[in-house]
């Protein structure tokens, strides 16, 4: 069983750019929810994708926006990036899109320069 | 979603159970109690959630008070990797709300 994996690893990109960041799911899994961690804090929820569709969102700007595609795999993309966009972006997975176990990723570290 | 409170952080002897304390007086009816911890550099890592009744798995055990107003996770016998920020969640929706945590330090 191959675990929730995330890529890149580390990411350096400079104000005002676009980012994707790219999730597996574990196997078997259709729900994959993103957090944004930033440095000393707790995870915040960004947003969760059931079965391809926006499943609930977090308090953070439309600039950050998602996709699921039909393998489950999922993709954050974050626009016009501000320096305070740089933490650690966490990757879940679980089964269903209510109380659930979710599975993390290693997460990519972004620094926004 | 209702809000928790925890120890900014709490030491341990290694061994010895680790008691970890969560207050969250404001849930409901149907909200669930999880927790996770994050060992640094890692992702978090799910450990265990129940809703009235207390519950026990290969990690640890999850005790909730009768009126649901707080909980305790306990480590039954702590060792040095389980050195880790733990957070106590309370939800209902599909989003985890993770708070500042409890950092634990095991010791020697």
């Amino acid at each position: 069983e191959t675990g929730v994996t995330q890529s890149p690893t580390h990411l350096i990109k400079t104000r005002g750019q676009q980012v994707t960041l790219r999730c597996s799911s574990q196997s078997g899994h259709n729900t994959v929810s993103w957090y944004q961690q930033a440095l000393g804090q707790g995870p915040q929820f960004i947003f969760q994708y059931y079965r391809e569709e926006e499943n609930g969102r977090g308090n953070f700007p439309p600039r950050f926006s998602g996709l699921q595609f039909p393998n489950y795999s999922s993709e954050l993309n974050v626009n016009a990036l501000e320096l305070d966009d740089s933490a650690l972006y966490l990757c879940a997975s679980s089964l269903g899109q209510g109380v659930y176990e979710q599975y993390f990723g290693p997460g990519t570290r972004l620094t926004v320069t | 979603d209702a809000k928790t409170t925890q120890p900014t952080s709490m030491d341990c002897a290694e061994g010895r159970a680790a008691n970890l304390p969560c207050n969250h007086s404001t849930i409901s009816g149907n909200e669930y109690v999880y927790w996770y911890r994050q060992i640094h550099s890692q992702g978090p890592q799910y450990i265990i959630h129940g809703l009235k009744n207390n519950e026990t798995n290969e990690m640890a055990s999850l005790i909730i008070t009768e009126d649901r107003k707080s909980s305790t996770l306990i480590l039954p016998h702590a060792t040095l990797r389980d050195t880790a920020v733990y957070y106590c969640i309370v939800r209902k929706h599909n989003d985890m709300r993770f708070g500042a945590g409890t950092r634990l330090t095991v010791k020697p």
